[in-house]
């Protein structure tokens, strides 16, 4: 069965510095990762998703990275700001043949907070 | 505007009653999803549904029901035998014959009083 793990589970940065948040994962049979924010009591924003096949994906301030072989993936946030502040979650759909989006497994999250 | 809506956004409920957490959407997908979130805990699918008057069981279906009588609408049911309703519940849809990525609502918190 598919577990991803995010580590660390909190993590509090200063205005400006880079924000580096890792999602490993266990069977790398994957049909994409996908980065999703979230702000407390609220839903899921979608930040990016990053095919199988794909080594990288940007849009902004954000990259993330993805090494399937090792099952890791990497979400980078430059030059961090206090409206970053959420919680970062990752989610690794499975290569399967039937919905496979329904099989979606999430990480429990990385709780970010970014200090003026 | 196109997007999901969960409703109430907070919700009470008292030992041994069921209720029913709402979620409709007008982005005319067909694919509909919910999901429990615990504190410190990643989502669980609890059931999904890929078309009308059809839904499958998630990984922790126990002590919910569904049903899909209109595309837009999935509503939930916290029957009295889920032992520990109390979380967030989360809707998602998508469209599974363009093979998009899903919207999320903004969610429902449930607390048994």
């Amino acid at each position: 069965k598919q577990e991803v793990t995010q580590i660390p589970a909190a993590l509090s940065v200063p205005e400006g510095e880079n924000l580096v948040l890792n999602c490993s994962f266990t069977d790398s049979a994957i049909y994409n990762l996908q980065w999703f924010r979230q702000d407390p009591g609220k839903g899921l924003t979608s930040l990016l998703l990053i095919q199988s096949s794909q080594r990288e994906q940007t849009s902004g301030r954000l990259n993330a990275s993805l090494d399937k072989s090792s099952g890791r993936s990497t979400l980078y946030i430059a030059a961090s700001q206090p409206g970053d502040s959420a919680t970062y979650l990752c989610a690794v759909r499975p290569l399967v043949t039937t919905d496979s989006w329904g099989k979606l497994q999430f990480g429990a999250g990385t709780q970010v907070v970014v200090t003026p | 505007d196109g997007g999901i809506t969960q409703s109430p956004k907070y919700l009470f409920r008292k030992e041994g009653q069921n209720v029913t957490l709402s979620c409709e959407q007008n982005l005319n997908h067909d694919a509909m999803y919910w999901y429990r979130q615990d504190p410190g805990q990643g989502l669980r699918l609890i059931y999904y549904s890929q078309i009308v008057n059809d839904f499958q069981k998630g990984d922790i279906a126990e002590g919910y029901s569904v049903s899909r009588e209109k595309k837009e609408s999935f509503p939930l049911t916290v029957t009295s035998a889920q032992k520990n309703p109390t979380a967030f519940y989360l809707c998602a849809s998508r469209d599974r014959v363009k093979n998009t990525e899903a919207f999320f609502g903004q969610g429902t918190r449930l607390t048994v009083v």
